[in-house]
């Protein structure tokens, strides 16, 4: 069975940092796109970053671009997202996914329970 | 970007009712659509990738068709479980983007 936990989410100040990680089970992890999407309070779903399987290729999305940096540690079944410079619309649970490539694009799959993050002063 | 745009953004429905829901994209994306649902407090589930394949263990009554900018999410006969928010997302291009949701609420 596929778990995601992810963990690292607390209250933090405007311009603040956090790091988040997300604990991998049940796949084979090195064989799997790994993707961050977020959900404001009361608000829809954002896609925020995509790392490869192999880490060579990352994506974001213009919202955190500059700021936040994801990574994996295949040898610690692990994502993280490096969130700098935080503003108050980061706001938001932020859920990690992997990914099934078919045809060249990935579709999200399994995803963890969240974890929330609080910028705020 | 594409724009993802679900109608209606909110429906009532009984039990047994049949249920269909919307989502156009702003430009062609093939088959490329997902939908997910999501219960309050909990994390999204995928129910249908590639606009129309069914992920294993959904139940039946979920169906997905279209292809390229028009797609439809049907509830054949709606149970107390479905009561739940609906999103579809493009994975055709980056970015990814969901739609803004439809909420499924008892009548």
């Amino acid at each position: 069975e596929v778990q995601l936990l992810e963990s690292g989410g607390g209250l933090v100040q405007p311009g603040g940092s956090l790091r988040l990680s997300c604990a991998a089970s049940g796949f084979t992890f090195s064989g799997y796109a790994m993707a961050w999407v977020r959900q404001a309070p009361g608000k829809g779903l954002e896609w925020v970053s995509t790392i490869s399987d192999n880490g060579g290729n990352t994506y974001y999305a213009d919202s955190v671009k500059g700021r936040f940096t994801i990574s994996r540690d295949s040898s610690r079944n692990t994502l993280f997202l490096q969130m700098n410079s935080l503003r108050d619309e980061d706001t938001a649970v932020y859920y990690c996914a992997n990914q099934i490539a078919t045809s060249g694009r990935r579709r999200l799959d399994s995803w963890g329970q969240g974890t929330l993050v609080t910028v705020s002063s | 970007d594409i724009q993802m745009t679900q109608s209606p953004s909110s429906l009532s429905a009984s039990v047994g009712d049949r249920v269909t829901i919307t989502c156009r994209a702003s430009q062609g994306i093939n088959i490329y659509l997902a939908w997910f649902q999501q219960k309050p407090g909990k994390a999204p589930k995928s129910l249908i990738y590639a606009a129309s394949s069914l992920q294993s263990g959904v139940p039946s009554r979920f169906s997905g068709s279209g292809s390229g900018t028009e797609f439809t999410l049907t509830i054949s006969s709606l149970q107390p479980e479905d009561f739940a928010t609906y999103y579809c997302q493009q994975y055709n291009t980056y970015p990814p983007t969901f739609g803004g949701g439809t909420k499924v609420e008892i009548k």
